[in-house]
């Protein structure tokens, strides 16, 4: 089956800071690819996806780029806030259809 | 009012009892997932349930069964707990072809559980 591997497991940046999470899959069937963002006493929520057939795709501060050949995708945020600080998820799965492979997390903290 | 809900939302529990953990949605979603959260291990799959006559196994059942009563309901029980199922427990619905993504699955607050 697929495995997700996700690094680093924490992460400490500055306010403004970029802040980079990398996630690494198996299965070179996956064709997609979604970030899942939990604040502190919620569920995971999607924050952006991307799907094999686009290299990189950007939604204002967030940006989530993919390297099919290497089996790789990362998750970019620029400008971070106090308000990114929470545990980012990857995930993979072969089809949009099929269930999600998660990574074991990363816990973003922003100092202000 | 919240579109996935789970109850309870916090629950100690000894060694050996039944413990059924309850997932609803108002989302109309035909699918429905049960997950577990331990620190450092992310999330892992337990059931899955593409409709109400569908339920498969995912990556950590063994310990677990669940029952789909409806569309919008689905529960997962732990038959006689131990304590290396103290976890967060995550119930998540999705729908292909709905919301921003193709597969956005949408989550519940969690379920606190401690078998001690």
């Amino acid at each position: 089956g697929e495995n997700v591997e996700q690094h680093p497991s924490t992460l400490s940046v500055q306010e403004g800071d970029s802040a980079v999470i990398k996630c690494t899959y198996s299965d070179s069937a996956s064709n997609y690819f979604p970030w899942y963002k939990q604040e502190l006493g919620k569920g995971p929520q999607l924050i952006i996806d991307i799907r094999s057939n686009v290299g990189e795709k950007k939604d204002q501060r967030i940006a989530v780029t993919l390297n099919k050949t290497a089996k790789h995708f990362s998750l970019h945020i620029t400008e971070t806030q106090p308000e990114d600080s929470a545990v980012y998820f990857c995930a993979a799965s072969q089809t949009g259809y099929s269930t999600l492979t998660f990574g074991k997390g990363t816990m973003l903290l922003v100092s202000p | 009012d919240a579109d996935v809900t789970q109850t309870p939302r916090n629950r100690i529990t000894k060694t050996g009892k039944r413990i059924m953990l309850e997932c609803s949605q108002t989302k109309g979603h035909d699918r429905m997932y049960w997950y577990r959260q331990d620190p450092g291990l992310g999330l892992r799959l337990i059931y899955y349930s593409f409709d109400v006559k569908d339920i498969n196994k995912g990556e950590i059942s063994d310990g677990y069964s669940v029952s789909r009563q409806a569309q919008a309901k689905f529960s997962l029980s732990l038959e006689s707990a131990i304590p290396n199922q103290t976890a967060l427990y995550f119930c998540a619905t999705s729908d292909p072809g709905t919301g921003n993504s193709y597969n956005e699955q949408f989550f519940g607050p969690g379920t606190r559980l401690t078998v001690l």
